[in-house]
């Protein structure tokens, strides 16, 4: 069974620096591409950008590049997001979900369960 | 980057209405479309690619069509499970934007 586990809820202070975690199972980590997806507190869903875990290469959203890193380590089968200096506006639920590419289709066939991110002072 | 304008923002609707989802794209993106469904406190799930079809085990109340820039997602007849938000998404090229949402409600 596919499965993308994020870790959990997180609450920090502007300026901290995080970084959160996707771990997949049941499937070959390397040979899909892992995207991350913010959505704000009642709004709707953003692309920050995507991973293949085999080799790293990683493309951000326009919006997203420079203040995000998105990284992956193949060996734990694990994608990360992290962030080196919060903001409040960081606030948000982030979703990682798989990409499929198939002889038909883009789109995401499997999403993580979310993790919560709380900036406040 | 493509930017997606989804419309309406919020619907309402009786059950067994007939509801549609406008989706237009700043450029043409083939039939480059996606649509997801996202129930509250739960991550999104797919149910229409490449514009118009139709994901494994979606009900067949659920289409989609269009092409180039201007693409619908309709529900044929409105079911109360079918309470969401729904988005549209592009992808070109391994990058990737979503439209703002529609958020749908039983009148």
């Amino acid at each position: 069974e596919v499965q993308l586990v994020q870790s959990g809820a997180e609450v920090k202070k502007p300026g901290e620096s995080l970084k959160i975690s996707c771990k997949g199972s049941g499937y070959s980590f390397t040979s899909y591409w892992i995207g991350w997806v913010r959505q704000m507190p009642g709004k709707g869903l953003e692309w920050m950008g995507i991973i293949y875990p085999g080799d790293s290469d990683t493309r951000y959203s326009p919006s997203f590049q420079g203040q995000v890193t998105i990284s992956a380590d193949k060996s734990i089968s694990t994608a990360y997001l992290q962030w080196s200096s919060l903001k409040a506006s960081d606030t948000a639920m982030y979703y990682c979900a798989r990409r499929k590419r198939g002889g038909y289709g883009d789109y995401v066939d499997y999403w993580g369960q979310g993790t919560l991110v709380t900036v406040s002072s | 980057d493509i930017q997606m304008t989804q419309s309406p923002s919020s619907l309402s609707a009786s059950v067994g209405d007939r509801v549609t989802i406008t989706c237009q794209a700043s450029q043409d993106i083939s039939n480059y479309l996606n649509w997801y469904q996202q129930k509250p406190g739960k991550a999104p799930k797919l149910l229409i690619y490449d514009a118009s079809n139709l994901e494994t085990g979606v009900p067949s109340r659920f289409s989609g069509s269009g092409s180039g820039t201007d693409f619908t997602f309709t529900i044929s007849s409105l079911q109360p499970e079918d309470i969401a938000t729904y988005y549209c998404q592009q992808y070109d090229n391994l990058q990737y934007s979503f439209g703002q949402g529609t958020k749908l409600e039983i009148k």
